[in-house]
């Protein structure tokens, strides 16, 4: 089963920082990596996919990145919408399996 | 527009059943797989069962193999989650979310608003 290990767990930022969330995969996957935003009380939402584009609607101030076994999702320029949790998620293979989340606190 | 109505949720005894329901509509659920997600209270994300556009895939969690059943009517537009043996460690709100379109699992581009399911005596 593949492990995936959100970093960081939580971090507290300003509007406008650059932001960066790594998820790192217990093995090599191709680009089967997705990233959900979760706001108090409310549904994840989809975010961006490895393996396509954004999803409409979502602002071009995020974006994701790939180096071996390591997933990144970058907000250029955090705006006050974006708190919340986010989640990565592999669906390489079964059992799916997501990251432990990481709390963005404005 | 997609929509994903989970329903069925509750106060259970541990070892009691519960029988969830997620009625979609607004996309041909035919053609889609579909999953059940959960979140236990405070905690991150965990996935369930998967099951696909036909119904003749099957995936479950370890955590709950053998205890929950995964099922769909496309004719009914509905997907279900039989729920067996539950444990208090099962308390959690459950997601319905379905998969993107494409072979193999893909993420979850739409998510139900979820049902809570609580198991205490």
């Amino acid at each position: 089963a593949i492990q995936l290990t959100q970093s960081p767990s939580s971090l507290s930022t300003s509007v406008g920082d650059r932001v960066t969330i790594t998820c790192r995969a217990s093995q090599v996957m191709t680009s089967t990596l997705a990233w959900y935003q979760q706001k108090p009380g409310k549904s994840p939402k989809f975010l961006i996919s490895h393996a396509s584009s954004l999803d409409d609607g979502v602002p071009s101030r995020f974006s994701v990145s790939e180096s071996g076994t390591d997933f990144t999702l970058t907000i250029s320029s955090l705006q006050p919408e974006d708190f919340g949790t986010y989640y990565c998620q592999q669906f390489d293979s079964y059992p799916l399996s997501f990251g432990g989340g990481t709390k963005v606190e404005i | 527009e997609v929509q994903l109505v989970e329903s069925g949720g509750g106060l259970v005894k541990p070892g009691g059943s519960l029988r969830l329901s997620c009625a979609a509509s607004g996309f041909g659920l035919g053609n889609y797989s579909m999953d059940w997600v959960r979140q236990a209270p405070g905690k991150g994300l965990e996935w369930v069962a998967s099951i696909s556009s036909g119904g003749g895939y099957i995936y479950y969690a370890d955590s709950v193999k053998g205890r929950f059943i995964i099922s769909r009517d496309n004719a009914k537009n509905s997907v279900s989650l039989q729920m067996k043996s539950l444990r208090v460690e099962d308390t959690a709100v459950y997601y319905c979310a379905r998969e993107g379109y494409g072979s193999g699992p893909t993420e979850f581009d739409y998510w139900g608003q979820g049902t809570l399911v609580t198991v205490s005596s």
